[in-house]
């Protein structure tokens, strides 16, 4: 069974500062996305990661992805106070070969917060 | 704005009842995923249609059974409700794709469910 995995699941920072999150997954994927969302919200998609070695930027976001390793990271720099939210990675992968039918498994989620 | 549309917002009710929570893709997407959100388990992905036709099934209980109609809306219908089944029911749509491909998936405002 696929099990996703994210460090640390609680985050306080400060503003300005830079941290990584971490998103380990224990099979084979290379297909791989973070979300974000805002308490009693919707998931808003941030990053699609097809291929190994996948870099993707946007705003003090970077995310990245390791297949080999079956890690992605979320970086996050010069954190501002609007990033302060749970961010998630999820892996997909095939959950029935003969519908091409596929699946989200989520990791546990980061709950971020950012102070002036 | 994903563009998916949920209905209702919100539900209250009591245990041993049965609801029914409604989701409409986005405009041209044919695969519609539902996933439960609660304190205790996490996202977990529920069920997929693809056009109609079931395609992927998770940790759905027998007590939870979801269709997908010719206008490629889709219900999610919940019977003979717990308490343990009150969470957040999320639909989500990818665009049309018969390969296991992209299929970056974009969620709706979900449905709060409260069992009393």
């Amino acid at each position: 069974e696929l099990k996703v995995e994210q460090n640390p699941l609680f985050l306080s920072m400060q503003e300005g500062k830079n941290y990584t999150i971490y998103c380990n997954y224990s099979t084979t994927s290379d297909r791989l996305y973070w979300y974000r969302q805002d308490p009693g919200k919707s998931l808003e998609s941030l990053f699609v990661l097809l291929s190994n070695g996948a870099v993707k930027q946007e705003g003090r976001l970077m995310a990245s992805l390791d297949t080999k390793a079956r890690l992605s990271t979320l970086h996050i720099t010069a954190a501002v106070h609007d990033l302060s939210a749970t961010y998630f990675c999820a892996v997909d992968i095939r959950a029935n070969k003969e519908t091409s039918g596929s699946r989200l498994t989520f990791g546990e989620g980061t709950q971020l917060t950012v102070n002036p | 704005d994903s563009g998916v549309t949920q209905t209702p917002k919100h539900l209250i009710t009591a245990t041993g009842q049965r609801v029914t929570l409604r989701c409409s893709p986005r405009s041209g997407d044919l695969s519609v995923y539902w996933y439960q959100q609660s304190l205790d388990q996490g996202l977990q992905f529920l069920i997929q249609y693809y056009n109609g036709e079931e395609r992927a099934k998770g940790n759905i209980l027998e007590r939870f059974s979801a269709q997908q109609f010719p206008d490629l809306h889709s219900e999610l219908n919940l019977s003979s409700l717990e308490l343990g089944d009150s969470a957040l029911y999320f639909c989500a749509s990818s665009p049309r794709t018969l390969t296991f491909n992209r299929n970056e998936q974009f969620f709706g405002p979900g449905t709060r469910l409260t069992v009393l």
